[in-house]
């Protein structure tokens, strides 16, 4: 069972840049089964999925956020990461990073998530 | 992108009540349909896949129907750990998309 872990710095300025890494554990992000995907919620809102990134590094963003985000993999680290630029009020969210397994079309593991505001 | 909206937003049921939650696409998606409960504080958590598909280790009281436009989501017999927002959300096309959620509370 893989198992997801988000670490992100809490508190990000406006028109700053936010950085959220997700590191797995439970299985390796090399192995194919899986899109590794970000998707976020602010409070009283909606799911609203960010995008996603295979482990051959093919990745697909909401056409909402695609001018401001980079998803990214480090097989390395067995670590994938988000980022997202030019941050205002409106980015505040529990981020959270899940699996979209292959055969199962759905998010079928989830980390923990982690609020990011963003605020000066 | 592909709008979901589910009725209600909020529910009110007793113990042993059967429930359910409807989802309607603005467009057709199969039955690339899925089902998130989500307690309060926790990430969401899949129980139903594929419109009717129960993720292993979700009660059998749970159960999902629909395709195309339309699609439901029943609890047989709720239980108070039934407690939780549910999500419906589409993969049939990118951005995936998510219902705005249903709180289900136990009266």
């Amino acid at each position: 069972q893989v198992q997801l872990q988000e670490s992100g710095p809490g508190l990000v300025k406006p028109s700053q840049t936010l950085s959220v890494t997700c590191t797995v554990s439970g299985g390796a992000i090399i192995s194919g089964d899986y899109y590794w995907s970000w998707i976020r919620q602010s409070a009283g809102k909606r799911l609203e999925w960010i995008g996603r990134i295979s482990t051959d590094g093919r990745a697909n963003y909401n056409p909402s956020l695609k001018s401001r985000v980079s998803i990214s993999v480090d097989t390395s680290k067995n670590q994938f990461s988000l980022s997202l630029n030019s941050v205002t009020a409106a980015d505040t969210a529990v981020y959270y990073c899940a699996t979209y397994k292959v055969g199962l079309t759905a998010f079928d593991n989830w980390g923990q998530g982690t609020l990011v505001t963003v605020s000066s | 992108d592909i709008q979901m909206t589910q009725s209600p937003s909020s529910l009110s049921a007793s113990v042993g009540d059967r429930v359910t939650i409807t989802c309607r696409a603005s467009q057709k998606i199969n039955t690339y349909l899925n089902w998130y409960q989500q307690k309060t504080g926790k990430a969401p958590k899949v129980v139903i896949h594929g419109a009717s598909s129960l993720q292993g280790g979700v009660p059998s009281r749970f159960s999902g129907n629909g395709s195309a436009t339309e699609f439901t989501l029943s609890i047989s017999s709720l239980q108070p750990e039934d407690l939780a927002t549910y999500y419906c959300q589409q993969n049939f096309g990118i951005p995936y998309t998510f219902g705005q959620g249903t709180k289900l509370e136990i009266k």
